[in-house]
């Protein structure tokens, strides 16, 4: 089983500041990983898949990169809004998992 | 619009039963892979399982197998998770998905415990 390691647990930024958030694998998984935001109480949003490509009506703020073992989701200036939970997930191979998530929240 | 709405969800005691169901519009589910996957407080989100469009490929993650099914009903637009069996560890929230498309039902609350 691929697991993967966010770091860090939680970033403490104020709105307009640049977020920088990690995800590693345990093995490699390609290009095939996602991004997810989760805000108290809503379902999982999908921000990011195949590691950077923004899916449907995502800001352009919100950026993917990496490949392999080492993936980063940049959100390059915090609006009110982007203080939430993120997770990666990768679909390389069975079973699919999730990260232990991100919090970012407001300094 | 795509929508998924998940039902059957409830408090069970360990070692019971439940059957979720997932009943989906907007899109044509006879042509797209469907998950379920879960959010529980111990685990986190954890990817439960998938199943093909014909139902001819099923994966499960091994925490439920031999003990859950999934199955869907492409003349009716559903999915389905027959769960038994059941354990605390297997409170959670449970989403349908329409694969990793980014489309998640609002979810259904399973409870085990006695």
């Amino acid at each position: 089983e691929t697991v993967l390691t966010q770091s860090p647990a939680t970033l403490s930024l104020s709105p307009g500041e640049r977020a920088t958030l990690s995800c590693r694998a345990s093995q490699s998984v390609s290009s095939d990983l996602l991004w997810y935001q989760q805000k108290p109480g809503q379902t999982p949003r999908l921000l990011i898949y195949d590691a950077s490509n923004r899916a449907t009506g995502i800001p352009a703020r919100f950026s993917g990169s990496g490949s392999g073992t080492d993936f980063t989701l940049t959100i390059s200036s915090l609006e009110p809004e982007d203080f939430a939970v993120y997770y990666c997930q990768h679909r390389s191979d069975w079973p699919w998992t999730f990260g232990q998530g991100t919090k970012v929240e407001i300094k | 619009e795509v929508q998924l709405v998940e039902s059957g969800g409830g408090l069970v005691q360990p070692g019971g039963s439940l059957r979720l169901s997932c009943a989906a519009s907007g899109f044509s589910f006879s042509s797209y892979w469907m998950s379920w996957v879960r959010q529980g407080p111990v685990k986190g989100l954890e990817w439960v399982a998938n199943i093909k469009q014909d139902g001819s490929v099923i994966q499960y993650v091994d925490s439920v197998k031999g003990r859950f099914t999934v199955s869907r009903d492409n003349a009716k637009n559903s999915l389905y998770l027959q769960m038994n069996s059941l354990r605390d560890e297997d409170t959670a929230v449970y989403y349908c998905t329409r694969g990793t498309s980014g489309y998640w039902g609002k979810g259904t609350t399973v409870t085990v415990s006695s």
